[in-house]
């Protein structure tokens, strides 16, 4: 089962910044956190990942809460580009490094 | 960036036919893939774990029989949909870890339809 809950669906006016929760309240101290999204019909495409700190690239940032129960990936200056579905990943440490997808945010960024 | 290609990108077969979908890196090597797949407004589901050299491992439910897989070389790895049926129609898609982190690259999916 997905460690992940995600809301299933987010507007989000274009220029605005948008924010998208995930919960991972069974997290284990050595698992990281990673965001993905998914354009229609196409493969995920890799956002950025953390594990304690926040960390920030030129796509979006992250904010671990400090228990690490949560997250959030904001999107700082949303454009109908970024018109997708997002997937918060917590990853598996069993040694092959295995995904398990939750059913992610579809985020609509609105003209 | 690195790359991983999918071919092909879409195909079409009749019912009871076998369809063979690649997935390459195409630079750098990956000792390990993963194959998931894609029903329309879903999310997507790992089927299995190909390993260079060696069996695959399959996620509970998908039948290893019906969803073989090969990794033959550090840059390949094939699955063949054998005697497919309607049902196998959907958005599969191949990805390969990062060799310096946990980064997953994902090929860009094959949509196959059965008719």
């Amino acid at each position: 089962d997905a460690k992940t809950t995600q809301p299933t669906s987010m507007d989000c006016a274009e220029g605005r910044a948008a924010n998208l929760p995930c919960n991972h309240s069974t997290i284990s101290g050595n698992e990281y956190v990673y965001w993905y999204r998914q354009i229609h019909s196409q493969g995920p495409q890799y956002i950025i990942h953390g594990l304690k700190n926040n960390e920030t690239n030129e796509m979006a940032s992250l904010i671990i809460t400090e228990d690490r129960k949560s997250s959030t990936l904001i999107l700082p200056h949303a454009t109908l580009r970024d018109t997708a579905v997002y997937y918060c990943i917590v990853l598996t440490t069993s040694g092959t490094y295995k995904y398990i997808f939750g059913t992610g945010t579809r985020l609509k960024v609105l003209a | 960036g690195a790359v991983v290609s999918q071919h092909p990108s879409w195909v079409i077969c009749k019912s009871g036919t076998s369809v063979k979908i690649e997935c390459r890196s195409l630079d750098f090597q990956a000792t390990t893939m993963f194959w998931y797949r894609q029903f329309p407004k879903q999310s997507l589901m790992l089927m299995a774990t190909s390993n260079e050299g060696s069996k695959a491992t399959y996620e509970q439910g998908v039948e290893k029989d019906k969803f073989l897989i090969n990794h033959a070389s550090l840059t390949l790895s094939t699955l063949t949909v054998t005697s497919a049926h309607p049902e196998d129609s959907s958005f599969y898609i191949c990805s390969a870890p990062s060799q310096a982190g946990y980064e997953q690259y994902f090929g860009p999916g094959t949509r196959l339809t059965v008719t």
